[in-house]
């Protein structure tokens, strides 16, 4: 089946410094990716909706500035986390759509972020 | 979007059958019920879907009331394997590829040994 590949799965940064993280769809072509957060004990939130060639849109509560997305393939999305601060260690989920009616989003690995 | 409520956890002995319950008394017509598990430090996998009738895969079945207000899970046989968070989840039909999913706070099964 499809698959999404996220990279780094884990990453450890200081405070200050920015991290990027990778979602690749791997054998289909992604139009529509999801990036979502997810904190211990807790549920996915979308913080943004990333197509490819145009701007994201993002959920109402998260930066823009500090969480740049870009889709400039339909195979790849990054989500760059700048100046990242401890509170924005946390678990980073991307979800990547073809556009067909398949019924099925395909998940990546998830990438967990410390900010040290 | 329609909401969805689960219990918070559930536990289940290995190898019994678990039933997972999942209430959505605001479902509209052209939401289908889909159902996600999330493996500990893992991002979501599908696991089924279903609109009206009863489905079935290799992972589970979906039971799904005859007014569609509510639906089951059915896991057959539980595995060490099968604990997780599920997730029931409403999806428009109408723009089924592209829209976002929301999630809930799911179920947290427990399988033990």
């Amino acid at each position: 089946g499809a698959v999404v590949s996220q990279h780094p799965s884990r990453v450890i940064c200081k405070s200050g410094t920015s991290v990027k993280i990778e979602c690749r769809s791997l054998d289909f072509q992604a139009t529509t990716m999801f990036w979502y957060r997810q904190f211990p004990k807790q549920s996915l939130m979308l913080m943004a909706t990333s197509n490819e060639g145009s701007k994201a849109t993002y959920e109402q509560g998260v930066e823009k500035d500090k969480f740049l997305i870009n889709h400039a393939s339909l195979t790849l999305s990054t989500l760059t986390v700048t100046s990242a601060h401890p509170e924005d260690s946390s678990f980073y989920i991307c979800s990547a759509s073809s556009g067909t009616n398949t019924g099925e989003l395909f998940f990546g690995e998830g990438s967990r972020l410390t900010v040290l | 979007d329609a909401k969805t409520t689960q219990p918070n956890s559930m536990e289940s002995n290995e190898e019994e059958p678990v039933h997972l319950p999942c209430n959505h008394s605001t479902i509209s017509g052209t939401d289908y019920i889909h159902w996600y598990r999330q493996l500990p430090s893992q991002g979501p996998e599908y696991v089924i879907h279903g609109l009206t009738s009863n489905v079935n895969n290799r992972m589970a079945s979906l039971a799904i009331a005859e007014d569609r207000k509510s639906s089951t899970l059915i896991l057959h046989r539980a595995t060490l394997r099968d604990a997780a968070v599920y997730y029931c989840i409403l999806r428009d039909s109408f723009n089924f590829g592209n829209e976002k999913l929301t999630f809930g706070t799911g179920t947290r099964l427990t399988i033990i040994p």
